[in-house]
């Protein structure tokens, strides 16, 4: 079945280092793809997403870029800051029509020290 | 801004021990949604709901799970029977449109504990 394997947690950086949170799907066909973040005492909120191979989604510096070739898609950014501190999530939609649910990955908790 | 609101954000309940956990979707969304997480592991999928009835559900939804939209405003999940392997965090989420290229609104998640 469809999974997500994403990048092992915690993750610690200094304000302004570069991120990469890693991740990778296992899907037939060409599933749609998503990043979804969840900030302290809030619900997970969508921050990103890619509807087909070699679309980058972006959002608040963060960007990720549908990779077919490798089945991946990988959150990046530049500079992060203090109130980048979340855990994120990758997921995926099968390309179904009929299918109604995200797969997720266990989710990447990041801590930006200032 | 509109938002998912989940109740209780923390229960704690004795094995066997019927649990109802509440959601209040965002009001003009058709689309709902259960998940959850146990410690450590993936947020799974565990049903999706669209006009008054279940349009698909996850092998972990048995029959000790029911969901229901009892007042047109809350959307419930129950646990007839709770197992220790119930303790996880639940979210409820909502949606505008069919899950396509859609996106879900979030809870901030209700965490059972089974002992």
């Amino acid at each position: 079945g469809d999974s997500v394997t994403q990048m092992e947690g915690p993750v610690t950086l200094s304000e302004e280092a570069f991120l990469t949170i890693n991740c990778t799907y296992t899907a037939t066909g060409y599933p749609s793809l998503f990043w979804y973040v969840q900030y302290p005492g809030e619900g997970l909120q969508l921050l990103l997403k890619a509807t087909k191979a070699d679309d980058k989604g972006s959002n608040k510096g963060f960007e990720a870029t549908y990779r077919k070739e490798t089945t991946s898609f990988h959150l990046e950014k530049g500079s992060v800051q203090v109130s980048d501190s979340a855990v994120y999530f990758c997921a995926l939609k099968a390309a179904n029509f009929g299918n109604e649910k995200l797969t997720f990955g266990t989710g990447t908790r990041l801590t930006i020290i200032p | 801004e509109p938002e998912v609101t989940q109740t209780p954000s923390h229960q704690v309940t004795q094995m066997g021990q019927e649990v109802i956990l509440r959601c209040v979707p965002i009001s003009n969304h058709l689309y709902f949604y259960w998940y959850r997480q146990i410690l450590g592991q993936k947020v799974e999928f565990l049903v999706s709901f669209y006009n008054n009835e279940i349009s698909e559900k996850s092998e972990i939804f048995d029959d000790q799970f029911s969901v229901e939209r009892p007042d047109g405003s809350n959307f419930t999940l129950k646990i007839r029977s709770t197992k220790l392997e119930d303790s996880a965090m639940y979210f409820c989420a909502s949606s505008e449109a069919k899950l396509l290229t859609g996106e879900l609104f979030f809870g901030e998640g209700s965490r059972l504990t089974v002992l």
